[in-house]
């Protein structure tokens, strides 16, 4: 059965920084990956999907990476601004019929 | 935008009583979705319809939920009896079956709480 964890659950950088979020799964039959944000009381944006054929996707300041062999999954964002405070998750497509599998999250807070 | 909507947004019951929410995925996406977020969680599947056929359901959905597609286009979700460990966010997102990219779009969720 699939499993994701999402470390840190919670992360709070100055603005500017570069930071890495990581996410890990117990099944490297993982079909494909997707990365969410979240704002508080709000519904899932789609960030990234990395498709199980591939090793990275690339979005603006964002950068997910894939590695199935180990299991983990990271979200790059580069130089943080206040605005990408929120909840970011990753959820795995462990299911027959494509249901996402999610972690807990990670809470993110960018300080100005 | 991400043009799957849900109705009501916020809904506030007493126990025991039933309550039913829409989802309006995009227009042409073939399959749809149900999860349910409790505070602090990632969202968990629910259940899932690729057009009108419910073909998947999560051991969470207990005999009071129900959920129905009908013409395979919108989608409702009944709880019948609702107790107080309902209340969460339930969010409906819909997807293009045969697309190499299979994203999940999502709904802006309806928030439940149950007193």
């Amino acid at each position: 059965k699939q499993e994701v964890t999402q470390i840190p659950a919670a992360l709070s950088v100055p603005e500017g920084e570069n930071l890495v979020l990581n996410c890990s799964f117990t099944d490297s039959a993982i079909y494909n990956l997707q990365w969410f944000r979240q704002d508080p009381g709000k519904g899932l944006t789609s960030l990234l999907l990395i498709q199980s054929s591939q090793r990275e996707q690339t979005s603006g300041r964002l950068n997910a990476s894939l590695d199935k062999s180990s299991g983990r999954s990271t979200l790059y964002i580069a130089a943080s601004q206040p605005g990408d405070s929120a909840t970011y998750l990753c959820a795995g497509y462990g299911g027959s019929q494509g249901n996402l599998i999610f972690g807990k999250g990670t809470k993110l807070s960018v300080k100005p | 935008d991400t043009g799957v909507s849900q109705d009501p947004r916020h809904k506030i019951t007493k126990r025991g009583q039933n309550v039913t929410f829409r989802c309006d995925p995009i227009s042409e996406h073939n399959r749809l979705y149900w999860y349910r977020q409790t505070l602090g969680q990632g969202p968990e599947f629910l259940t899932y319809f690729q057009n009108e056929a419910q073909l998947e359901k999560s051991r969470l959905l207990s005999d009071r939920f129900s959920a129905e597609r009908p013409k395979g286009s919108f989608s409702t979700l009944e709880i019948q009896r609702t107790e107080q460990g309902d209340s969460a966010m339930y969010l409906c997102a819909s997807s293009l079956r045969g697309q190499i990219q299979e994203t999940q779009y999502f709904g802006p969720g309806t928030r439940l709480l149950v007193l």
